[in-house]
């Protein structure tokens, strides 16, 4: 999975701190998207983001999440307030612009766990 | 829902080849047919895709049936490290859609 970066690999939070996700794309890649994995169970989409904008966010919880992409910098996954059940693993993927048939490519994820 | 339906589990004998099998029966015209496998603890990493014809590459390759109903995985000589979950994934002719996962095919390569 070398190519998209996300950082940090793990991180702990106690209920109620916020979560902040990194996701560095694939050069030249201007789509970005995020996936969350709880244990044991397969992975759901939730944000796709263009640079500066959202285009599809059907997969983000209404309350607590947020996601960016701005035009200078990484991706960033937002989680505040956060609860037990956010514990999971977080993974982005990026594909290249404007190109049909072409696949995202998966950074390993950052483990979130809440105490 | 996945569109997108395929055993939940195989195994095969280490250095055999690997035939993973998938059903799409509504599959539309536009949307091609990806092949990921997410190794315990890393991200899904991408195999192959295709559209009508057969597609081989380094890894694998990719037969879908000439009704495109259906297709198969063929990893040809499989060895440990092709124990995984892989997914059969149908999506739009679009680099810009979101992927819709299944539960996919737990695979274990038995030495």
């Amino acid at each position: 999975n070398a190519g998209v970066m996300q950082n940090p690999r793990h991180l702990v939070r106690r209920r109620g701190q916020e979560a902040r996700l990194r996701c560095s794309p694939m050069k030249g890649h201007s789509h970005v998207y995020w996936y969350r994995q709880l244990p044991e169970e397969g992975l759901k989409f939730m944000v796709y983001l263009q640079k500066e904008n959202i285009i599809d966010e059907s997969g983000m919880p209404k309350e607590r999440f947020s996601a960016e992409f701005p035009k200078e910098g990484p991706s960033i996954l937002r989680i505040q307030q956060v609860v037990r059940g956010d514990s999971a693993a977080y993974f982005c993927a990026s594909s290249p612009p404007g190109r049909v048939g072409q696949p995202q490519h998966f950074g390993d994820g950052t483990r979130l766990s809440i105490l | 829902d996945a569109k997108t339906t395929q055993p939940p589990s195989m195994d095969c004998a280490e250095g055999r080849a690997a035939n993973l099998p998938c059903n799409h029966s509504t599959i539309s015209g536009n949307e091609y047919v990806y092949w990921y496998r997410q190794i315990h603890s890393q991200g899904p990493q991408y195999i192959i895709h295709g559209l009508k014809n057969n597609e081989t590459n380094e890894m694998a390759s990719l037969i879908i049936t000439e009704d495109r109903k259906s297709s198969t995985l063929i990893l040809p000589h499989a060895t440990l490290r092709d124990t995984a979950v892989y997914y059969c994934i149908v999506r739009e002719d679009s680099s810009a859609s979101k992927i819709i996962f299944g539960s996919g095919t737990r695979l274990s390569i038995r030495p």
